[in-house]
């Protein structure tokens, strides 16, 4: 079974500046997707960004990026010129990508990022 | 227009009741899906339907029914409400079954039991 793990609980960052947050994923598959979902206090889920596990290059939407390291099963996020804005929960997901998939996304536990004026 | 809609956005009842949420999607998508959100924020699918077809149940009590009387359409019906099934119920659409298809969530809908 795939699993995704988020192993930071809580992160903060100072206005304007950048931060990364961290995600892993463990499956035997080849073919998925990896997202990343922003939950502000409003509590309505919002994409962030995804990749496609067969694309070598790294997804970019704005100020967000993500450093996707298939062998190592890894895929951060990386935040830019963080604004207060930013200031959410994000939370990491995976969803097979494979003939007959039912695209459930498994999400990570989840980062509370704060951003500080 | 909202792409998909919830009611009712919370709900608060006693252990013991039944209660739906209804969901509606105007994007004419042809999956839907429920999420459970528990209070640590750990999100979890519950159903997925397809077509009207359902392709997800992930290990829920029979005390939660889904039905989907048309591809815009996924309620969830809960019967003897227990304390443990407080949470915020997501319901999300996508164009189809693939991965590749972006997952659009409702609002969420807060349910307290009391």
């Amino acid at each position: 079974a795939q699993t995704v793990t988020q192993s930071q609980p809580e992160m903060s960052v100072q206005e304007a500046e950048t931060v990364t947050l961290s995600c892993t994923y463990d499956t035997s598959e080849s073919d998925y997707y990896l997202f990343w979902y922003k939950q502000p206090p409003s509590r309505q889920m919002i994409l962030v960004i995804r990749q496609e596990a067969y694309k070598q290059q790294n997804a970019t939407e704005n100020r967000f990026s993500v450093n996707f390291q298939k062998a190592a099963k890894s895929f951060s996020l990386k935040i830019s010129d963080s604004q207060l804005g930013d200031a959410a929960m994000y939370f990491c997901a995976y969803t097979s990508n494979y003939g007959g998939a039912t695209n459930k996304l498994i999400f990570g536990t989840g980062t509370l990022l704060a951003v500080q004026p | 227009d909202t792409a998909v809609s919830q009611t009712p956005k919370y709900l608060v009842t006693q252990m013991g009741n039944d209660k739906s949420i209804k969901c509606e999607q105007n994007l004419g998508h042809d999956t839907m899906y429920w999420y459970k959100q528990d209070s640590k924020k750990f999100l979890k699918i519950m159903f997925s339907y397809n077509n009207k077809e359902l392709i997800i149940n992930e290990t829920v009590p029979n005390r939660f029914s889904p039905k989907s009387p048309d591809k815009a359409h996924l309620n969830l019906h809960i019967n003897s409400l227990e304390l443990g099934d407080s949470a915020v119920y997501f319901c999300a659409s996508s164009r189809s079954r693939g991965g590749s298809y972006e997952q659009y969530f409702g609002p969420g809908t807060r349910l307290t039991v009391t």
